[in-house]
């Protein structure tokens, strides 16, 4: 089945202990990207990534680190989680960059930091 | 900058009822619109796109939205919603680069 896979679903952890969160896809797809959710804000871009090791930075990429060695997997890394990171983020993928393609969303990871 | 606009942020309608949620966005020159649907506790699905050609687009489950040139927008509609309809619905732009602008969202919950 295609799809975008994200680990963990759920994650408690306290301020300062760096966490990575997993999101895998099967579907070959070039471009990767993270959001987060908040209330009232909908879903903002934290980074992308349109191949394998390329990358850049979305419109709320501080606190927050990727990579993308291979094309399958797009790990977020946050460093030095802190509370107002706190929040739903998902994953997403699409075939390939340009404006049509279609992006897949993973199933979302809710990450509280204390 | 880009920025796309949704001017309801909640929405109560009865069943049978008819909806349309509002999308307005930003920007002046060619782009591709959509409209995602999140059910509680989901990830987000695809209802329906645009990318050209005519401008009144359907979607899953009998949603479709208009795409407006003059207007800037991109309304979602249904003439009657069901329970199975309450959601939270996002408008999103993508204008030539690869990266997606969402709106704010619209919750909508349908009474039975």
């Amino acid at each position: 089945e295609a799809q975008v896979t994200q680990n963990p679903r759920y994650l408690i952890t306290v301020t300062g202990k760096k966490l990575t969160v997993t999101c895998s896809q099967n579907m070959n797809h070039e471009y990767m990207s993270w959001y987060r959710q908040d209330p009232g804000l909908g879903l903002r871009q934290i980074y992308y990534s349109m191949n394998v090791e390329v990358t850049d930075k979305g419109d709320v990429p501080e606190g927050y680190k990727v990579s993308r060695k291979e094309k399958r997997n797009f790990p977020l890394i946050l460093e030095s989680p802190s509370p107002n990171q706190t929040s739903l983020y998902f994953c997403a993928s699409s075939l390939s960059t340009g404006p049509s393609y279609e992006q897949y969303f993973g199933p979302g990871t809710r990450l509280t930091v204390t | 900058a880009q920025s796309v606009s949704q001017h309801n942020h909640h929405v109560i309608l009865s069943e049978a009822a008819s909806l349309e949620l509002g999308c307005n966005y930003s920007y002046g020159g060619t782009v591709n619109l959509f409209w995602y649907v999140q059910y509680p506790g989901q990830h987000l699905q695809l209802l329906l796109k645009y990318f050209s050609g005519d401008p009144l687009v359907k979607g899953i489950k009998g949603f479709e939205a208009e795409f407006i040139k003059s207007k800037f927008s991109f309304n979602l509609r249904k003439p009657s919603v069901q329970w199975s309809d309450t959601a939270e619905y996002f408008c999103a732009v993508k204008s030539g680069a690869n990266n997606l602008f969402f709106g704010t969202g619209t919750r909508l919950t349908v009474i039975p």
